[in-house]
């Protein structure tokens, strides 16, 4: 059964903590991506990543940290420094990169205590 | 940086009444992608218009891509309950989506 999982569902954490967020798909697509979330609110670009071992900030990095050591893998560190953390994170994949079709998976809802 | 704004924000209607929502890009697109979030969920992909002036329909729903390619427009055709959820434009054809501000679309049966 192809397609991205994210994990935890709900993930609780305390102030000051670092938190990482899995990310994995397994529909061998190049490009990942990670977006933030708030309550009502539209999608906004954290990081993304055309190709492994590569990655570009998107328009709210700060506070966020990705690696891309495989293919499949994408996951995000919510750092300390992160001021408002508490948010619904989405990952999302796509065959290639530059605006193709992005599939989402089902997100993670971060609460920072 | 480009800019992708989409109107009304937030519509809410009675079951069987029409309903459209409206995408514009500050820049010329490549395509335009339109995606559903159901509350709680997450975007999934509906459709992509890349041909300048095209018109797609999927049952109720009617997409257009305006002629200058900056513009896009979802209509639903006799709203349902299910179609409840908020609708976002993508921008295509850099290096990343860009996603419009989104309408939320609330029906009352």
């Amino acid at each position: 059964d192809g397609g991205i999982t994210q994990s935890p569902k709900y993930l609780f954490r305390k102030e000051g903590q670092n938190v990482t967020l899995s990310c994995e798909q397994n529909l061998n697509h190049d490009a990942m991506y990670w977006y933030r979330q708030d309550p009502g609110q539209g999608l906004r670009l954290i990081y993304y990543s055309q190709i492994v071992n590569d990655f570009q900030k998107g328009d709210i990095a700060e506070g966020y940290s990705v690696s891309r050591e495989k293919k499949e893998s994408f996951p995000l560190t919510v750092t300390s420094a992160q001021k408002n953390p508490t948010a619904f994170y989405l990952c999302a994949s796509s065959p290639r990169p530059s605006g193709e079709t992005q599939y989402f998976g089902p997100g993670t809802r971060l609460l920072v205590l | 940086g480009q800019q992708v704004m989409q109107i009304p924000q937030y519509q809410h209607v009675q079951e069987g009444e029409d309903f459209t929502t409206y995408c514009n890009s500050s820049t010329t697109l490549s395509n335009i992608q339109w995606y559903k979030q159901r509350p709680g969920g997450h975007p999934v992909f509906l459709i992509q218009l890349v041909k300048s002036g095209e018109v797609k329909k999927q049952k109720r729903l009617t997409f257009q891509f305006g002629e200058a390619k900056k513009n896009s427009s979802l209509h639903i055709t006799a709203t349902q309950t299910t179609d409840v959820g908020t609708y976002f434009c993508a921008g295509g054809g850099f290096q990343k989506l860009v996603f419009g501000t989104g309408t939320r679309l609330l029906v009352s049966p």
